[in-house]
């Protein structure tokens, strides 16, 4: 069954310095997602992709944040300076349409840690 | 502010019995509905859909919606130990983001 794979599982960081978080969505998806879970709290949405764009983006999505589809099959997340803050688990999500009905299905996580 | 609303928990529900996980939600154009399934230190695993008032069923999930009254429900029959987890409700309101609320910790007591 085809699913979404992330890649680091587990990254720690120094704060300040830059991350990026790879993601590869299913195959026939088109749209992308970024989602962040802190320890104990809700998952909550960070940014939508669609055609190399970003579609949506949340309040947490600030200018340290940026994404990238660099080839056909890698979504890529990267936080340029890192802060305490950040530590959270960011998953990647993709699903085949948009809007009403959009089915996201989830990769199984990069666990970040700044220290 | 968008909101989805979910009792924490934890729900104790004994092996072979039903287990009812209710939601609310404040976006009334909301159009998706989703119920996750989250194990301690995993991703979200998507179990049901549901878009249209009614009942939706899927082996031993039933799914229920209710827009008038902003409400979405899960059901698992014959809970199983492996059942127990965190259900996260989740909510497309309109574009492309999900909004989930904090989730119910089910607790299936052998």
């Amino acid at each position: 069954e085809p699913e979404v794979t992330q890649t680091p599982s587990h990254q720690v960081t120094q704060m300040g310095q830059e991350v990026i978080l790879r993601c590869v969505p299913i195959s026939n998806h088109l749209y992308f997602y970024w989602y962040r879970q802190i320890l104990g709290q809700k998952v909550e949405f960070l940014v939508s992709f669609y055609n190399n764009e970003i579609s949506e983006k949340s309040e947490i999505f600030d200018d340290q944040f940026s994404v990238e589809r660099p080839d056909g099959s890698n979504f890529t997340l990267k936080i340029r300076s890192t802060k305490l803050e950040d530590s959270a688990m960011y998953f990647c999500a993709s699903s085949a349409t948009s809007g009403g009905g959009n089915e996201q299905f989830f990769g199984p996580g990069t666990r970040l840690t700044v220290l | 502010q968008k909101e989805v609303e979910q009792n924490s928990g934890p729900l104790s529900v004994p092996e072979g019995a039903i287990a009812s996980l209710n939601c609310t939600y404040s976006d009334r154009v909301s159009q998706s509905f989703f119920w996750y399934r989250q194990y301690s230190g995993k991703s979200p695993e998507l179990i049901m859909s549901i878009y249209s008032n009614g009942d939706k069923e899927d082996g031993r999930f039933t799914a229920q919606l209710n827009k008038a009254s902003q409400y979405v429900s899960l059901l698992i029959r014959d809970s199983q130990p492996s059942d127990s987890a965190t259900y996260l409700c989740a909510v497309n309101p309109r574009d492309d983001k999900i909004i989930f609320g904090k989730g119910t910790r089910l607790h299936i007591l052998p």
